[in-house]
């Protein structure tokens, strides 16, 4: 069946660049999307990439698509303290009708 | 301003009660959602809905109902046979096929 892989955590210390990585089985989606969620709230749409682009710059966020090797990464350039949450990798299985989530991964900032 | 709430905040429920989670939206979305989310664990689909009058069962449906009488609405009712209802439940609505718009979620515990 369909499916979305994440790591589960990663830590990286402020000011560095955080690269959060996923996987994906079902590759006819036309968009794929990245949430963030905060200790206790909802999930926010992050950004969101068209299947048919390799790469999208969004001020810090970088989105990088491989569709040959179903993979999707998202990069954090100089990631601060606000930026430690959950960031869900998000892939609409075929038809559209419903969105798989990964497990998410939990991003650590240390100062 | 357009949003999705969803409420009580937080919600106890003694073994043995149907208990009620409420979610509306003013996105003039057809699409809506439920999910549960445990402690560290990714998110679980229990219904979806893609039109008024209309839903669907998603991956742990059992002892969860739903009812959609109305665009802007999609409540869900846990009932006496969720075994093990605590958990993290987020609401969300979308246009068919695009990203999900997430509400700031209902904490469930059973007392």
């Amino acid at each position: 069946g369909e499916d979305v892989e994440q790591s589960l955590f990663l830590s990286v210390r402020e000011g560095d660049s955080s690269v959060i990585n996923c996987t994906y089985t079902d590759s006819s989606s036309t968009y794929l999307y990245w949430y963030k969620q905060e200790p206790g709230a909802g999930l926010q749409l992050l950004t969101y990439i068209f299947s048919n682009m390799d790469m999208k710059q969004d001020q810090r966020l970088t989105v990088l698509l491989n569709k040959k090797d179903k993979h999707l990464s998202l990069r954090i350039a100089d990631t601060q303290t606000g930026d430690s949450a959950i960031y869900f990798c998000a892939v609409p299985n075929t038809g559209g009708f419903k969105t798989i989530f990964g497990a998410g991964t939990r991003l650590f900032v240390k100062a | 301003d357009g949003g999705i709430t969803q409420s009580p905040k937080y919600l106890f429920r003694k073994e043995g009660q149907n208990v009620t989670l409420s979610c509306e939206q003013n996105l003039n979305h057809d699409a809506m959602y439920w999910y549960r989310q445990d402690p560290g664990q990714g998110l679980r689909l229990i219904y979806y809905s893609q039109i008024v009058n209309d839903f669907q069962k998603g991956d742990i449906a059992e002892g969860y109902s739903v009812s959609r009488e109305k665009k802007e609405s999609f409540p869900l009712t846990v009932t006496s046979a969720q075994k093990n209802p605590t958990a993290f439940y987020l609401c969300a609505s979308s246009i068919l096929g695009r990203e999900q718009y997430f509400g700031p979620g209902t904490r469930l515990t059973v007392l």
